[in-house]
């Protein structure tokens, strides 16, 4: 089984929709992320979280919200979605003190019509 | 701030072909970690190589290398003898610890097209 899952991995939903992406691990890391990767701009981080009660807001967090429910889960939410949204999501994790790689979860295509 | 540069957006070569790709970086942290990331076609993102600033030795693993150069804040990677299984989005990408945020810095990616 893969380290790092994605639930959904594609996603077609309506502006104004409420969404939820969810991601799971079982490499024991603390450390979680969520990015998003749009043609040509590369990856930016939306959110990272260091553990239960550490969330915080990365590069581009306007429209997003997120949820760490227990070590092993990380949620993203888009409240109300926007086609400016659609891209391609990855969940991310480390070890502690975040100084290792990150491993990524393989990705969710979300589309917002 | 921090910021990765790959100004190779695309680079096409013919199989067995030799071929580098550029990354240059810029952080005003002294410890800082640099990184790439293979996204073959279907998409998922694989972890190649981590190396951290105070460790300037080249590194070489199978057909891959990996040259890492403070003096110009460059971390270039060469794939010798490519092979079509070499196609794919290639991302640097920069941690440091100064700015706060714990994310990495990704580069916009340079697409290599490894031709038969």
């Amino acid at each position: 089984d893969a380290d790092v899952t994605q639930t959904p991995r594609n996603r077609i939903t309506k502006t104004g929709k409420r969404i939820m992406l969810e991601c799971s691990q079982t490499k024991g890391h603390d450390r979680m992320y969520w990015y998003r990767q749009d043609p040509g701009l590369g990856l930016r981080l939306i959110y990272y979280s260091f553990d239960v009660k550490d969330i915080n807001k990365g590069e581009i967090s306007d429209g997003y919200s997120v949820s760490r429910q227990a070590q092993a889960k990380f949620s993203l939410s888009l409240e109300s979605a926007i086609p400016n949204q659609t891209a391609l999501y990855f969940c991310a994790t480390s070890t502690g003190g975040g100084e290792g790689a990150q491993y990524f979860g393989p990705g969710t295509r979300l589309l917002v019509l | 701030a921090q910021k990765v540069t790959q100004a190779q957006t695309e680079i096409s070569v013919v199989e067995k072909e030799d071929v580098t790709l550029d990354c240059v970086y810029e952080t005003r942290d002294t410890t800082y970690y640099l990184f790439w990331y293979k996204q073959p076609p279907s998409g998922e993102l694989v972890f190649l190589i981590r190396r951290n600033s105070f460790d300037e030795q080249n590194e070489i693993s199978g057909r891959y290398s990996w040259n890492f150069q403070k003096s110009t804040s460059s971390f270039n990677f060469t794939i010798t003898a490519s092979q079509v299984v070499d196609s794919a989005v290639y991302f640097c990408a920069l941690l440091t610890r100064g700015g706060g945020a714990d994310g990495l810095t990704f580069g916009k990616g340079t697409h290599l097209i490894i031709q038969p």
